[in-house]
């Protein structure tokens, strides 16, 4: 397996433009999660779906951030308009959730730079 | 979820034992500890959890107290590759399919492997 596959790596973008970050799970997983790394607050989890549904979007920044994920292989993390402050580093992260043994697999993230 | 408590950052000398310490002295009983570590520049990548038991897998072991308040991750013979950030988490999981598969990640060790 590729492991979690997240596009684009790198995205540079004006404030106002809407962003569209694009994650691809590991086959099978039915977990899927969406976390945001910044040097101040380190990673925070924005929301996580189970079997294509969201569970926990409570770390949503804003109302500017939306996720869907419209089948089990594709997620999409949305921003619409894109701030300077949500330059961050974007991982997205799958499991296989047995209620016990749910290790997450962490995609290489999309570095997110906002002018 | 409780909360875990690391040093900022640890020195190791290649080839000797790197000795990761996590306190988590307000950890439940049904809480798991989880180690996962973040080389610079990719996304974190799970090392090793345990319940009560000592733990030991290819990548590293993983050292209980009897009280469960403390855990220390043990890599037997440090590398230079093993320079990264190293997280323990606690995570509770009550069996609610769910609930309670999110992580919570801490600034974590910033652990420098040296020649």
């Amino acid at each position: 397996d590729a492991g979690v596959i997240q596009s684009p790596r790198h995205e540079v973008t004006e404030m106002g433009q809407e962003v569209t970050l694009r994650c691809k799970p590991i086959s099978g997983h039915d977990y899927l999660f969406w976390y945001r790394q910044t040097m101040m607050r380190g990673l925070e989890l924005l929301i996580y779906f189970n079997n294509n549904v969201p569970i926990d979007d409570s770390g949503m920044p804003e109302d500017r951030f939306s996720a869907k994920m419209p089948n089990a292989s594709f997620s999409t993390l949305k921003i619409q308009p894109s701030e300077p402050r949500d330059s961050a580093v974007y991982f997205c992260a799958s499991s296989f959730g047995t209620g016990l043994t749910d290790t997450q697999y962490f995609g290489p993230g999309t570095r997110l730079t906002v002018l | 979820d409780a909360k875990t408590t690391q040093p900022t950052s640890m020195d190791c000398a290649e080839g000797r034992a790197a000795n990761l310490p996590c306190n988590h002295s307000t950890i439940s009983g049904n809480e798991y500890v989880y180690w996962y570590r973040q080389i610079h520049s990719q996304g974190p990548q799970y090392i090793i959890h345990g319940l009560k038991n000592n733990e030991t897998n290819e990548m590293a072991s993983l050292i209980i107290t009897e009280d469960r308040k403390s855990s220390t991750l043990i890599l037997p013979h440090a590398t230079l590759r093993d320079t990264a950030v190293y997280y323990c988490i606690v995570r509770v999981d009550d069996g609610d399919s769910n609930s309670g598969y999110a992580l919570n990640f801490g600034k974590g060790t910033s652990l420098l492997v040296t020649p």
